[in-house]
C-alpha cells in the first residue's frame, strides 16, 4: 500500500501558535497533496507540491517535501481558531487519478 | 459554480435495503472519484471515471456495489444489498484535467447508516 502516515494523530495548539503535521509515504510519487476537513463537510485541496520541489508556500502555509526519505510536513504559522479541522496528506503517482490519503492530523486551535 | 453536489446528505437505511447515492460533478471537469470515509478505514478511493468510463475499480469492496456515469454531470454509487458495515460517509470528487491541475474537488458528502 501507498498510504501516507501521518504524524502526530492529534495537535492542540493555542492561537498564534505555529502547527507542524508530517507525513511520510511508502513508494515514488508525482506530487503530493494536502487537504482540509472541517468537521461534517468535505475535503478542500490547501497546497500541492511536485515531486521535483522541496518548499511551497500560500499563505501561511508552508510545505516541504524531501522525496530521499519520503516524508513531507505541513506548517501552519500564526494559527487561528479558524484553522481547526482535520488535515490529510494525499500522495499521488498517477498523475491526479490515484490519490492515496493518510490517517489525518486532528488539529484543534483554542482561542 | 456550484461545487460538487451530493444528494442525499443523510440516507438511514435498514439491512438488507438498496441505497443509492448521487453525484453532480463540477461542469467541465472529466474525472470523477468515489470515496468511502470510516473511522477504522480512513479515506478509500472506489472507483473512478474518465469521460464517464469507469477507469479503476479496485477498490469496490464486494459485488453489492455498483457504480455508474451515464453522463458527464451524473453519478451514482448503488449498494445492493446493504449491511450494517457499509456504514460511511461516500464522498464524490472531480477534477478537470485542463491547465494540468491535478487537485481533486469535494462534495459534502453522503452520511449512510445501514440498521
Amino acid at each position: 500500500s501507498q498510504q501516507g502516515e501521518e504524524d502526530p494523530q492529534a495537535l492542540s495548539i493555542q492561537e498564534g501558535e505555529n502547527a507542524t503535521m508530517n507525513c511520510s509515504y511508502k513508494t515514488s510519487i508525482n506530487n503530493l497533496q494536502w487537504y482540509r476537513q472541517n468537521s461534517g463537510r468535505g475535503l478542500v485541496h490547501l497546497i500541492l507540491i511536485r515531486s521535483n520541489e522541496r518548499e511551497k508556500h500560500s499563505g501561511r502555509l508552508r510545505v516541504t517535501l524531501d522525496t530521499s526519505k519520503k516524508s513531507s510536513s505541513l506548517l501552519i504559522t500564526a494559527s487561528r481558531a479558524a484553522d481547526t479541522a482535520s488535515y490529510f496528506c494525499a500522495t499521488d503517482y498517477n498523475a491526479g487519478n490515484m490519490l492515496t490519503f493518510g490517517g489525518g492530523t486532528r488539529l484543534m486551535v483554542k482561542p | 459554480d456550484a461545487g460538487v453536489i451530493q444528494s442525499p446528505r443523510h440516507e438511514v437505511t435498514e439491512m438488507g435495503q438498496e441505497v443509492t447515492l448521487r453525484c453532480k460533478p463540477i461542469s467541465g471537469h472529466d474525472y470523477l472519484f468515489w470515496y468511502r470515509q470510516t473511522m477504522m478505514r480512513g479515506l478509500e478511493l472506489l472507483i473512478y471515471f474518465n469521460n464517464n468510463v469507469p477507469i479503476d475499480d479496485s477498490g469496490m469492496p464486494e459485488d453489492r456495489f455498483s457504480a455508474k456515469m451515464p453522463n458527464a454531470s451524473f453519478s451514482t454509487l448503488k449498494i445492493q444489498p446493504s449491511e450494517p458495515r457499509d456504514s460511511a460517509v461516500y464522498f464524490c470528487a472531480s477534477r478537470g484535467t485542463s491547465g494540468g491541475r491535478p487537485e481533486q474537488f469535494f462534495g459534502p458528502g453522503t452520511r449512510l447508516t445501514v440498521l
